[in-house]
């Protein structure tokens, strides 16, 4: 039973435009919303996370989007260069300690 | 130069064989996870960690064993009653325990296992 959803399951976008990928959840005592990146072959890196204390977080041009709410979260790329060509993938956990429950992953494309 | 290390990249397994992948960490890291990764389906975890000598099962545990009696080591067992295990196994660790305040997740650069 997958506890995190995320869509789109693949998305390409030009050079220079936004990326913008969805997650939702169930489980309301998650705090905890990472993002990873994985190119191909090699295990995931975190990329940016996010506690719902707070709505919104950036780092540089990688931004969270939170609305506890509507147990939702999302991932916007903005710029998007074709670097940025990898699997994405959200992720949730309650308490820091326990393990994480990810999405299926969303394949990124960005064309020059 | 420190991180996750698994072996082997590949590993080929024939029918009722037990396969061992390897998974060391030289990050002093207390919790170790394993999770399997199926095109279109995430990564799933299989058993964890959270400290020496022990450890609990995940999603998808049946057909898989492991065991913990090194810090540092994390060694997972597929079982011939894993009746399909062809798939990317990715080895991860987190520095702290439950409640801790470091969450990032470190992972190994995974092994690709496949059926004979």
């Amino acid at each position: 039973q997958q506890q995190v959803k995320q869509s789109p399951q693949s998305l390409i976008v030009q050079k220079g435009g936004i990326s913008i990928i969805n997650c939702a959840y169930e489980n309301t005592a998650f705090d905890y919303f990472p993002w990873y990146q994985q190119f191909p072959g090699k295990g995931p890196a975190l990329l940016i996370a996010i506690r719902p204390d707070v709505s919104e977080k950036k780092e540089g041009r990688f931004t969270i989007s939170f609305n506890k709410s509507a147990k939702q979260f999302s991932l916007h790329i903005m710029d998007s260069q074709p670097g940025d060509s990898a699997t994405y993938f959200c992720a949730a956990s309650r308490n820091s300690g326990y393990a994480l429950n990810f999405g299926k992953g969303t394949s990124l494309l960005v064309t020059p | 130069d420190g991180g996750i290390t698994q072996s082997p990249k590949y590993l080929f397994r024939k029918e009722g064989q037990n396969v061992t992948l390897s998974c060391e960490q030289n990050l002093n890291h207390d919790a170790m996870y394993w999770y399997r990764q199926d095109p279109g389906q995430g990564l799933r975890l299989i058993y964890y960690s959270q400290i020496v000598n022990d450890f609990q099962k995940g999603d998808i545990a049946e057909g898989y064993s492991v065991s913990r009696e090194k810090k540092e080591s994390f060694p997972l067992t597929v079982t011939s009653a894993q009746k399909n295990p062809t798939a990317f196994y990715l080895c991860a660790s987190r520095r702290g325990v439950q409640g801790a305040t470091n969450e990032k997740l470190f992972f190994g650069s995974g092994t690709q296992l496949s059926v004979l």
